[in-house]
């Protein structure tokens, strides 16, 4: 249980372009779905929390119009960087918060972002 | 300030003998806390967690740790590594009641097994 996909694993796309990130909670809901970016050898920086229904609250220094974030139902939500540049290039975790189990989070496969 | 340290960036043990990855916390009450383990390329995969109860606490893959709330510490521990336990390690902490789940992370340590 307690499983967590995003989608897709890894993308390349030209610099100006925009990037959807999806991410999914296969077997239970998520109340609460946390977006974070780990540069290499590093430990994870949180950037927004996104919660069903409302508008994501982002960390300090995160870009909000830059990182878009859409969390339309219980078990879906989306990242998406606009007009990605190469310094956006790096990889995207997200990690959901279930009904029943709010004290855990449970983290998807990261999506590798490389901007050209 | 609420912070987690993870004094050992990287270690190496020989596969068979014991671990102990160290973890620290600066945190205003008594936290949740947490260890996950990151193989290369992939997500966080949870290990084990302490919440309350019984300060020694199991968890999957044969490890267990210890939250010791005098020293502040929830130390990581394996009687016996396995090659496969090559991976970088994050503990982590977050609020206990009425929170966001916002986490806190260690900077990671990143375990090498020799054969």
């Amino acid at each position: 249980g307690a499983v967590v996909s995003q989608h897709p694993s890894r993308v390349i796309c030209k610099s100006g372009t925009s990037v959807k990130i999806e991410c999914r909670s296969l077997d239970f809901q998520a109340t609460t779905m946390f977006w974070y970016r780990q540069f290499p050898k590093q430990s994870l920086m949180l950037m927004a929390t996104s919660n069903e229904g409302s508008k994501a609250t982002y960390e300090q220094g995160v870009e909000k119009d830059k990182f878009l974030i859409n969390h339309a139902s219980l078990t879906l939500s989306t990242l998406t960087v606009t007009s990605a540049h190469p310094e956006d290039s790096s990889f995207y975790i997200c990690s959901a918060l279930g009904l029943t189990q709010q004290e855990t989070q449970y983290f998807g496969p990261g999506t590798r972002l490389l901007v050209l | 300030a609420q912070s987690v340290t993870q004094p050992d960036i990287h270690i190496t043990v020989s596969e068979g003998a014991s671990l102990e990855l160290r973890c620290n916390y600066s945190y205003g009450a008594t936290p949740y806390l947490f260890w996950y383990v990151q193989s290369p390329g992939q997500g966080l995969q949870l290990l084990l967690k302490y919440f309350s109860g019984d300060t020694l606490v199991q968890g999957i893959k044969g490890f267990e740790a210890e939250f010791k709330r005098s020293q502040s510490s929830f130390n990581l521990r394996k009687p016996s590594v396995h090659w496969s336990d090559a991976a970088e390690y994050f503990c982590a902490v977050g609020p206990s009641k009425g929170n966001t789940g916002k986490l806190i992370f260690g900077q990671g340590t990143t375990l090498q097994v020799k054969p």
